[in-house]
């Protein structure tokens, strides 16, 4: 059964800072990996998809990695901002499957 | 595009009673959707996937007559929750299939804060 699991928990990081958030998947075998973004009492936004066969993907301030054999996933947050603000999910999609979540990650960035 | 609409988005009811959450894919048709549960502090946990005009498929260990899930049209799917007792109270969130968009079709609406009392 795939297990996601995320650390830190919670962050907080004063603004301007880099940061990584980590994801660790139990099952290598994925169809792909995705990071989305929550804000307190509200949906899932995506943020960054990055399929099996890739090995990172870049969109604006963040960078996501995958390194699949290995069963873990880096979120990567540069130059933080007090927006970034949110709790960010990593969620693995097996193949025919659903996606599985992890617990998140709360990022706090302090003004 | 690809926008998810759900409703309520907050919604406090007495035990015993029942509550309707409605999810509606605005701007695309979705045959599939999911439902999600959320507890405090803990990873999304898929319910059920609604298929539009056929029966719900429940993930094991949720109660299909607890939970009621109609898709019965091409852009709405609801879940209602049965005589809700306060162990129900949770974040419900659904998602949408959009196949147009291939593997990022994946669109959720912005979740239902239900408390029951």
């Amino acid at each position: 059964k795939q297990e996601v699991t995320q650390i830190p928990a919670a962050l907080s990081v004063p603004e301007g800072e880099n940061l990584v958030l980590n994801c660790s998947f139990t099952d290598s075998a994925i169809y792909n990996l995705q990071w989305f973004r929550q804000d307190p009492g509200k949906g899932l936004t995506s943020l960054l998809l990055i399929q099996s066969s890739q090995r990172e993907q870049t969109s604006g301030r963040l960078n996501a990695s995958l390194d699949k054999s290995s069963g873990r996933s880096t979120l990567y947050i540069a130059a933080s901002q007090p927006g970034d603000s949110a709790t960010y999910l990593c969620a693995v999609r097996p193949p025919g499957q659903n996606f599985v979540f992890g617990p998140g990650t709360r990022l706090s960035v302090l003004p | 595009g690809a926008v998810v609409s759900q409703h309520p988005s907050r919604v406090i009811c007495k035990s015993g009673t029942s509550v309707k959450i409605e999810c509606r894919s605005l701007d695309f048709q979705a045959t599939t959707m999911f439902w999600y549960r959320q507890f405090p502090k803990k990873s999304l946990m898929l319910m059920a996937t609604s298929n539009e005009g056929s029966k719900a498929t429940y993930e094991q260990g949720v109660e299909k007559d607890k939970f009621l899930i109609n898709h019965a049209s091409l852009t709405l799917s609801t879940l209602t929750v049965t005589s809700a007792h306060p162990e129900d109270s949770s974040f419900y969130i659904c998602s949408a299939r959009n196949t147009d968009r291939g593997v990022y079709g994946y669109t959720f609406g912005s979740g239902t804060r239900l408390t029951v009392v």
